[in-house]
């Protein structure tokens, strides 16, 4: 089940630009997290913040959470060619058991225009 | 290695066939993670096993059949599947226990049912 929303659904930028992405989800989260999917491939994990923090950075990835907005962003500075993707936000919930899975947002598609 | 192995990378099979797909990790992660994908979509949970014991199934048809041989193998199995299970199928692993983590993915094994 999904219960989060990207937006914008798509985007294209020129080489060199800032992209950046939103995630807003409705229930309490333990953590959210962001991957990145290249076209018919495996997702790979970009970063992961804690409901506790609100900034995160990992080289040219900023993310920041407002859990009292219930929603994240993602920038992406400098942006190449290569970070042309599928971006997808998602956020961990456990069940009454404990079990941990993640409810995805819908993506983003980002497109750099070398 | 940090590695999540996804075999075949491609499958075609007929509506009568069974076919299973393979997914293989070494790191010493207890809990896995099979997905559907359909273009443009976000992933949809399928199954998830820890510490080999199915602890989640989102309401999977039974054409749909999960094993857990052991901690580092996952297989799916597959029998009279229908047209519209054509997807990309994703397996994923992490760590267990209480402390945060992200999970793996596998490349996929982009599947076709005529």
């Amino acid at each position: 089940s999904q219960q989060g929303e990207e937006d914008p659904q798509a985007l294209s930028i020129q080489e060199g630009e800032n992209a950046t992405m939103n995630c807003s989800y409705k229930t309490s989260i333990n953590n959210l997290q962001w991957y990145r999917q290249n076209s018919g491939r495996g997702l790979v994990h970009l970063i992961l913040i804690r409901s506790n923090e609100r900034e995160k950075h990992s080289g040219r990835l900023r993310v920041t959470l407002d859990t009292s907005k219930k929603s994240s962003s993602l920038l992406i500075t400098a942006s190449r060619a290569a970070d042309t993707a599928s971006y997808f936000c998602a956020t961990e919930r456990s069940n009454a058991g404990n079990n941990r899975k993640l409810i995805w947002g819908l993506g983003t598609s980002l497109a750099v225009n070398p | 290695d940090t590695e999540v192995t996804q075999t075949p990378k491609h499958l075609v099979m007929g509506m009568t066939n069974k076919k299973s797909l393979k997914c293989e990790q070494h790191m010493g992660h207890r809990a896995m993670y099979w997905y559907k994908q359909k273009a443009k979509k976000p992933p949809e949970l399928m199954f998830v096993y820890s510490y080999e014991k199915l602890s989640i199934n989102e309401s999977v048809p039974s054409r749909f059949s999960p094993e857990c041989p052991n901690s580092s193998l996952l297989n799916l199995h597959l029998h009279a599947l229908q047209p519209e299970d054509s997807a990309l199928y994703l397996c994923a692993s992490r760590t267990s226990g209480s402390r945060v983590t992200e999970q793996y993915f596998g490349p996929g094994t982009r599947l076709t049912v005529t």
